[in-house]
């Protein structure tokens, strides 16, 4: 059983443009999170969302960030005309169905972006 | 504001000999808390975990202690090992209205056990 997969592990961009940051969770996981962790600091919340539904965005910046995760497909975020301050590593976690009294949440690998 | 604290950057051991990671915690409207291990340029790892109405929960060489009206946690690593060296991040989980399932995570603290 595979674990979150997050792809690209690394990426870079140039100021201005746009990055994208995929996530597939756990095979039977239904709920994912968007975290983000710069660099001397924890790990702080972003997004919660289920399929074709965004549950929690209150860690989302206003602008420029957004986040999906469609019916088929990874969750996407996406991050539009980045700046330096973007530059961190994101990570997703997934879990099943928080009515069945689970509660942990398993992380990928996480996507390094650096903005140049 | 930071409402889970880990207030120790670092801690030091031996190997054999016990660890301790605390954590405090200002907001009562959490139903889990949860200690993840962290290695660089990985994602955390689930360790252990501890429902708020128990005070203490064991798995291995891993127990996890919750003192509610002291709104402090801690984890217990007994006998510490070279590989337990990583960056332990304590994690609230939200219990209800907006904040349900999210986590909130402390600073972290870096364990090194030297053998």
């Amino acid at each position: 059983n595979a674990g979150v997969m997050q792809n690209p592990r690394h990426l870079v961009r140039r100021r201005g443009q746009e990055a994208r940051l995929r996530c597939s969770p756990m095979k039977g996981h239904s709920h994912v999170y968007w975290y983000r962790q710069l660099p001397e600091e924890g790990l702080k919340f972003m997004v919660y969302l289920q399929k074709e539904n965004i549950i929690d965005e209150s860690g989302m910046p206003k602008e420029r960030f957004s986040a999906e995760f469609p019916k088929e497909g990874p969750s996407i975020l996406r991050i539009q005309q980045v700046v330096r301050g973007d530059s961190a590593a994101y990570f997703c976690a997934s879990s099943p169905p928080l009515a069945g009294g689970s509660h942990e949440q398993f992380f990928g690998p996480g996507t390094r972006l650096t903005v140049l | 504001d930071q409402q889970v604290k880990q207030n120790s950057p670092s801690l030091s051991v031996q190997e054999g000999r016990i660890s301790i990671l605390n954590c405090d915690y200002t907001n009562s409207m959490f139903d889990y808390f949860l200690w993840y291990k962290k290695y660089p340029a990985e994602g955390p790892t689930f360790l252990i975990s501890i429902s708020s109405i128990k005070d203490k929960n064991e798995d291995g060489r891993f127990t996890v202690f919750l003192n509610k009206s002291a709104k402090h946690l801690s984890l217990h690593i007994v006998p510490s090992q070279p590989g337990d060296s990583a960056v332990y991040f304590c994690a609230a989980r939200g219990a209800g209205g907006t904040s349900y399932g999210k986590l909130t995570f402390g600073q972290g603290t870096i364990l090194t056990v030297h053998p």
